[in-house]
């Protein structure tokens, strides 16, 4: 069965450094999202990414974080300058609204650890 | 956005029926309810989405009230498996961001 795989599944950092996580999501999927989810907490929405366009972000997507999808296959979510609360499971997504349920598949996250 | 509300958490045996309930008193006519449930230490899983209609699948069954206004997710065999934490949501449209809450913490014990 098709899944979304996330690498690294760990990143450690130090604070102001800038990281990259990276998504492939379902080869035929057409909607990518990123999620991330505070340790303890719900899970918060981001971003979700659309024909080569953000269509939607939250407040917590500020000028520190982009998306880009730099070829057909990878998503990335690029944090600029790392703060200690951007420490957080981060989730991708992908889904395909043109089969009727739009189902969001996830990968199984990365772990962003700042230090 | 619509809002849900779910009991915080919930216990069953293993190998009995659960029902997981979720009340959307300000559903709109265009919402899709969506469960979605999250395993120790994984990325969310989608369970079952419904509009109007009673809804069947492998993992799980949607009940939906003649109103909207609340729904029960049905897992017919609770197994050690199904500890998570589930979560109802509503959703305009495809292609929109799904809004989690505090979901529902299901413990199945043997």
């Amino acid at each position: 069965e098709p899944e979304v795989t996330q690498t690294p599944s760990h990143q450690v950092t130090q604070m102001g450094q800038e990281v990259i996580l990276r998504c492939v999501p379902i080869s035929n999927h057409l909607y990518f999202y990123w999620y991330r989810q505070i340790l303890g907490q719900k899970v918060e929405f981001l971003v979700s990414f659309y024909n080569n366009e953000i269509s939607e972000k939250s407040e917590i997507f500020d000028d520190q974080f982009s998306v880009e999808r730099p070829d057909g296959s990878n998503f990335t979510l690029k944090i600029r300058s790392t703060k200690l609360e951007d420490s957080a499971m981060y989730f991708c997504a992908s889904s395909d609204p043109s089969g009727g349920t739009d189902t969001q598949y996830f990968g199984p996250g990365t772990r962003l650890t700042v230090l | 956005d619509a809002k849900t509300t779910q009991p915080n958490s919930m216990e069953s045996n293993e190998e009995e029926p659960v029902h997981l309930p979720c009340n959307h008193s300000t559903i709109s006519g265009t919402d899709y309810i969506h469960w979605y449930r999250q395993l120790p230490s994984q990325g969310p899983e989608y369970v079952i989405h419904g509009l109007t209609s009673n809804v069947n699948n492998r993992m799980a069954s949607l009940a939906i009230a003649e109103d909207r206004k609340s729904s029960t997710l049905i897992l017919h065999r609770a197994t050690l498996r199904d500890a998570a934490v589930y979560y109802c949501i509503l959703r305009p449209h495809s292609g929109y961001a799904l809004n989690f809450g505090k979901g529902t913490s299901l413990l199945v014990t043997p």
